[in-house]
């Protein structure tokens, strides 16, 4: 039962414009997101967050939208650059919890 | 400030045999978990650590079991090794507080089995 879905394995954007990431979720009972970039041979790394309360958590190029009435988020980058090309996850969690749920995964291509 | 480390880098092993997966944790962080990628996916929480206790576990057989270290390293242990297995290993630490839970990844293990 996936819990957190990300529909889309890959997404390709032109350098410049606005890269959108989705995520779907489930559970009710999370209340924190993050999200997270993958480059080949690291581990992912810590992007940018939102907790439930807000709907909206803005980070230079990155923004986070929350839409809990539709158990969805979205990443916005603007503008895209080539070195964004990465992997993307969108994770969940249950603050108080221990545990970060992950969704599969949205592969990056910024075209230069 | 050292970072997440991991070793060993890649892993090849048969079926039944037992591996050990070894997590070097940032400085000051007193939690670890541990994350198994299968190709395409993203990763599956298999349990966490917190001051030397565990402290939760998805859904993993308990051949899979860990250790946490008093300087807080980490060790994956994982026996009777099924070709399923065969996946990217991830450690994670994190300073735990209240409200946020923000990770630190190390690179992972690549463990093949055959």
């Amino acid at each position: 039962d996936q819990q957190v879905k990300q529909n889309s394995p890959s997404l390709s954007v032109q350098e410049g414009r606005i890269s959108i990431l989705n995520c779907d979720y489930t559970n009710s009972m999370f209340d924190y997101f993050l999200w997270y970039k993958k480059y080949p041979a690291e581990g992912p790394t810590f992007l940018i967050s939102i907790s439930s309360i807000k709907d909206k958590n803005e980070d230079g190029r990155f923004t986070v939208f929350l839409n809990k009435s539709a158990k969805h988020l979205s990443l916005h980058i603007v503008p895209s650059q080539p070195g964004d090309s990465a992997v993307y996850f969108c994770a969940a969690e249950n603050t108080g919890g221990f545990k970060t749920i992950f969704g599969a995964g949205t592969r990056l291509f910024v075209k230069a | 400030e050292t970072g997440v480390t991991q070793s060993p880098t890649h892993l090849i092993k048969t079926r039944g045999q037992q591996v050990t997966l070894r997590c070097s944790s940032q400085s000051g962080h007193n939690t670890v978990s541990w994350y198994q990628q299968a190709l395409g996916q993203g990763p599956q929480f298999i349990f966490q650590y917190y001051r030397e206790e565990e402290n939760g576990r998805g859904n993993f057989p308990p051949r899979f079991s860990g250790l946490q270290f008093p300087n807080y390293s980490s060790e994956l242990n994982v026996n009777a090794l099924e070709l399923d297995d065969s996946a990217l290993y991830l450690c994670a630490s994190s300073l735990r507080r209240e409200f946020i839970n923000e990770q630190f990844f190390g690179p992972g293990t690549r463990l093949t089995v055959l």
